[in-house]
């Protein structure tokens, strides 16, 4: 079984201009959720979805956002990046979103912002 | 409120010897507990997870975890660390309102050969 697949793996862009990434999760998971990486500010959730609805945000401002198509896939956008924005970007899915399940997680997506 | 602490930001052991990586933990509610190891340049694997069946937790590549109520623990061990266990591992609990995860800060874990 195919894990998790974020696109692209590495990721340059300019301050001011907007990104957006991709995860497809593992066949028949339905939950899929994404977090931000820095050596500051260590692991931090973004949000989650599931069939579609976002379930839960975290504290970040509405520049990220995100979506999930039908097909359980997920991207992830940035607006107006600021250079506090490069991070690794890491997306998990579960088969459910309930707390005793598993995420499995991609390799994630290095973002510089220049 | 929901929180993770890992007690030590880095941690030293020689090959062969055991290996502790300690967590404590907060939550208003019943937690599930889970422990993360991130190689350099990878994702996360799970290494073991509890969710209230037994509190001594076996996972893989020889780790296991305790946890213990009364102390608000989830330690991670080893018998016997090897080379290639040398990596980030995080702590991370989760319960059932909101059911996102919280990680700890992680322990970057060096292994001396």
């Amino acid at each position: 079984k195919a894990g998790v697949t974020q696109t692209p793996r590495y990721l340059i862009k300019t301050r001011g201009q907007q990104v957006t990434l991709s995860c497809s999760p593992i066949s028949g998971h339905r939950s899929v959720s994404w977090y931000q990486q820095t050596p500051g500010q260590g692991l931090q959730f973004l949000f989650e979805y599931f069939s579609e609805t976002q379930r839960n945000k975290g504290n970040f401002p509405g520049r990220f956002s995100g979506r999930q198509f039908s097909n359980s896939r997920s991207e992830m956008n940035v607006s107006t990046l600021e250079l506090g924005d490069s991070a690794l970007y890491l997306c998990a899915s579960r088969v459910e979103a309930i707390a005793n399940t598993e995420a499995f997680f991609g390799q994630g997506t290095r973002l510089t912002v220049v | 409120a929901q929180s993770v602490t890992q007690l030590d930001s880095h941690v030293s052991v020689s090959e062969g010897t055991p290996v502790l990586l300690r967590c404590n933990y907060s939550s208003s509610y019943s937690p599930s507990l889970f422990w993360y190891v991130q190689h350099p340049n990878k994702g996360l694997q799970l290494l073991l997870k509890y969710t209230s069946a037994a509190t001594l937790v076996k996972g893989i590549n020889g780790f296991e975890a305790e946890f213990k109520k009364s102390e608000t623990s989830f330690h991670l061990t080893k018998p016997s660390a090897h080379m290639s266990d040398a990596a980030e591992y995080f702590c991370v609990v989760s319960v059932n309102t909101g059911n996102q995860f919280y990680f700890g800060t992680g322990t970057s874990l060096t292994v001396i050969p």
